[in-house]
């Protein structure tokens, strides 16, 4: 079964801290992945997207890495600020119909 | 550009009653979809569709309607509201080339009694 596993559920750092989340998806075939970050009440904003031979792109402090091979990918937030706070959604595109497949998303919270 | 906007922001319907759900965008994509979004879960896909006057069932259709009969909207009925369809609605739209990732409105949240 398609699908595509967050971790950890929830963070809470202190501001100017860096965090890792992390990405596994069991997506076959596999076409690309995304990194979307949502605000509290408002719709998702792609932040990054990688193909097969890409394994790392940057976005400002967003740093997204995709080991292929091992089917993980990982989001990286440098310095990060209160306005970080939200969740991040990673999404597979692949199967057999080339849908996007959602994880369930990282909820951020960076506090002062 | 307004990009995606959705109508209306917020709604509570009784159970049994019906609604449309508007999706409009300003960028000229071919592609349009809906998406539903439950706590603990992933968004999951409803309707989409592939160019005006075309529309397709995603993963979770049952119990709801769609139509694109302009390229520029996006409309999603529901014909008899259940409690299980309390959720916050989302359509996105993209450019049918360039592998560009969809675009999302601000969502619709609808209350179910």
């Amino acid at each position: 079964k398609n699908q595509v596993e967050q971790s950890p559920q929830s963070l809470i750092i202190l501001e100017g801290k860096n965090c890792t989340l992390q990405c596994n998806y069991t997506v076959s075939p596999f076409s690309n992945l995304r990194w979307y970050k949502q605000d509290t009440g408002r719709g998702p904003v792609s932040l990054t997207i990688m193909t097969f031979s890409e394994n790392t792109k940057s976005n400002g402090r967003y740093t997204a890495t995709l080991d292929a091979d091992t089917k993980q990918s990982s989001l990286h937030i440098t310095a990060s600020q209160l306005s970080d706070s939200a969740s991040y959604i990673c999404v597979v595109r692949g199967g057999s119909q080339g849908n996007l497949i959602f994880g369930k998303g990282t909820k951020l919270s960076v506090k002062p | 550009n307004a990009g995606v906007t959705q109508t209306p922001k917020f709604r509570v319907l009784k159970t049994g009653q019906s609604m449309t759900l508007l999706c409009a965008q300003d960028m000229n994509h071919e592609y349009m979809y809906w998406y539903r979004q439950d706590p603990g879960m992933g968004l999951r896909l409803i309707h989409y569709s592939v160019g005006e006057g075309t529309t397709a069932k995603g993963e979770v259709p049952d119990g709801y309607n769609v139509s694109r009969l302009k390229k520029q909207n996006f409309l999603l009925g529901l014909e008899s509201a259940a409690p299980s369809q309390t959720s916050v609605y989302f359509c996105a739209s993209r450019p049918s080339a360039g592998g560009i990732p969809p675009y999302f409105g601000p969502g619709t949240r609808l209350t179910v009694t």
